[in-house]
């Protein structure tokens, strides 16, 4: 099956930094998401991006589907950006989702 | 639009008993799937439903079942619970799967005594 690995695992930011958050694939897909898991365990959705860019507000997400990569960028960060950041995809019709192990980010005050 | 339900929220069983957790989807999605969320294992594939019938299935024992009602409903089931079984389960639903947005619900953590 398809292989996600995400880095860097953990990153530590001071409030207002910006960082990058990397997604690697070893097939291709047709669905990529990027999710932030907050404190109670649900999964929020930040971007569904098989390809291409998009952005939403300080967030922003960029998929090179023929690199087999993607990057989540998060400008500005402030402390309520803590938490999970995970990567998960498909490939190939009626397959799992398939999640990376996730980054975590702390952003102190 | 109501976001993806799930019931119950909290749960404690005793290891050997059976549970049955309850998953919503969004109105009009066809596509139930649920993952297991362990601290260890990250989160795993369970199975995936579309139109009442298992369309996918990841590597967990017999002891996990599930099934999808007419109005997309789905429940999951694990019998004879062990303690390893304490996770965070969480249920996606998407329109159509594969190509589709998936959306999670909030989760049911289940603790095994």
């Amino acid at each position: 099956g398809i292989q996600v690995e995400q880095s860097p695992p953990d990153l530590i930011l001071q409030e207002g930094a910006n960082s990058t958050l990397r997604c690697n694939f070893s097939d291709s897909v047709n669905n990529l998401q990027w999710f932030h898991q907050n404190p109670w365990g649900q999964l929020i959705n930040l971007f569904y991006i098989p390809s291409g860019t998009k952005q939403n507000g300080r967030l922003s997400a960029t998929t090179v589907a023929t690199e087999r990569y993607s990057l989540l960028y998060i400008s500005s960060s402030q402390t309520t950006d803590s938490g999970v950041y995970f990567c998960a995809v498909r490939g190939g019709a009626n397959s799992k989702l398939t999640f990376g192990k996730g980054i975590t980010l702390s952003v102190r005050p | 639009k109501a976001g993806v339900t799930q019931t119950p929220r909290y749960l404690i069983k005793t290891r050997g008993q059976q549970v049955t957790l309850s998953c919503s989807p969004i109105s009009g999605h066809r596509s139930v799937s649920w993952y297991q969320q362990t601290p260890g294992q990250g989160l795993q594939f369970l199975f995936e439903y579309f139109s009442e019938t298992q369309r996918n299935k990841g590597n967990f024992p017999g002891r996990f079942s599930g099934r999808q009602f007419s109005n997309s409903r789905s429940e999951m089931n694990v019998s004879t619970l062990e303690l390893g079984d304490s996770a965070l389960y969480l249920c996606a639903s998407s329109l159509y799967g594969a190509q589709t947005e998936a959306f999670f619900g909030q989760g049911t953590r289940l603790t095994v005594v």
